[in-house]
């Protein structure tokens, strides 16, 4: 199956600095990719959808300048938390699509970030 | 408003016996599809079971299996023969419309706890 990877698995950041997690799809191009954002105990919330190439779509509520993302090529996007303070202290995951998926076809997830903002 | 309605926080289940999580969606969309994930303490998102809209028949796939009763709008997995292993949250989630890069929605998910 298709594999996403995340990097790092894990960070822990003093509050105030930037923080940048990268999502690679391994085996698949990725025309799309999703970063979500989780607590603990609860569901997935979709921050933004990106798309190679052009800016990303950011869900309502999510601030831009403070998550910022770059899907540079087909099989790569970051995330970087800008200027992070202890409330984005999260779980973050991202997602990938391959180009010509079919509709039944899954998201491909990442392992997922933790991230821990002293 | 709500797509994805998981009403059931957490449920305790015996090993070997069955087990149903209940989804319900709201959709206008002639066109959609519904997944269930597992994730487990580790975080990883385990793509379990998809049914399309316009599928006549029940999906199944191993020990999963999903009731889709499309006039209800409801999508409940059941879990055959439960294991220890399937211990986790579960999520069901929605796509709507057939485009590419389609976005997800997620309900708030269920907690298995499987017991020896």
């Amino acid at each position: 199956g298709a594999v996403v990877s995340q990097h790092p698995s894990w960070v822990i950041c003093k509050s105030g600095t930037s923080v940048k997690i990268e999502c690679r799809s391994l085996d698949f191009q990725a025309t799309t990719m999703f970063w979500y954002r989780q607590f603990p105990k609860q569901s997935l919330m979709l921050m933004a959808t990106s798309n190679e190439g052009s800016k990303a779509t950011y869900e309502q509520g999510v601030e831009k300048d403070k998550f910022l993302i770059n899907h540079a090529s087909l099989t790569l996007s970051t995330l970087t938390v800008t200027s992070a303070h202890p409330e984005d202290s999260s779980f973050y995951i991202c997602s990938a699509t391959p180009a010509g998926g079919l509709a039944g076809e899954t998201q491909y997830f990442g392992p997922g970030t933790r991230l821990l903002v002293l | 408003a709500q797509k994805i309605t998981q009403t059931q926080p957490g449920m305790f289940v015996q090993e070997k016996e069955a087990v149903t999580l209940d989804c319900t969606y709201d959709t206008s969309d002639q066109s959609y599809g519904l997944f269930w994930y597992k994730q487990p303490s580790s975080g990883e998102m385990i793509f379990l079971i998809y049914q399309g809209s316009y599928d006549e028949q029940n999906a199944t796939e191993g020990r999963y299996s999903l009731n889709f009763q499309k006039a209800r709008k409801s999508a409940n997995l059941v879990i055959s023969a439960s294991q220890l292993g399937d211990s986790a949250m579960y999520f069901c989630a929605m796509r709507e419309g057939l485009g590419r890069g389609y976005k997800l929605s997620f309900g708030a998910g269920t907690t298995v706890t499987v017991r020896a």
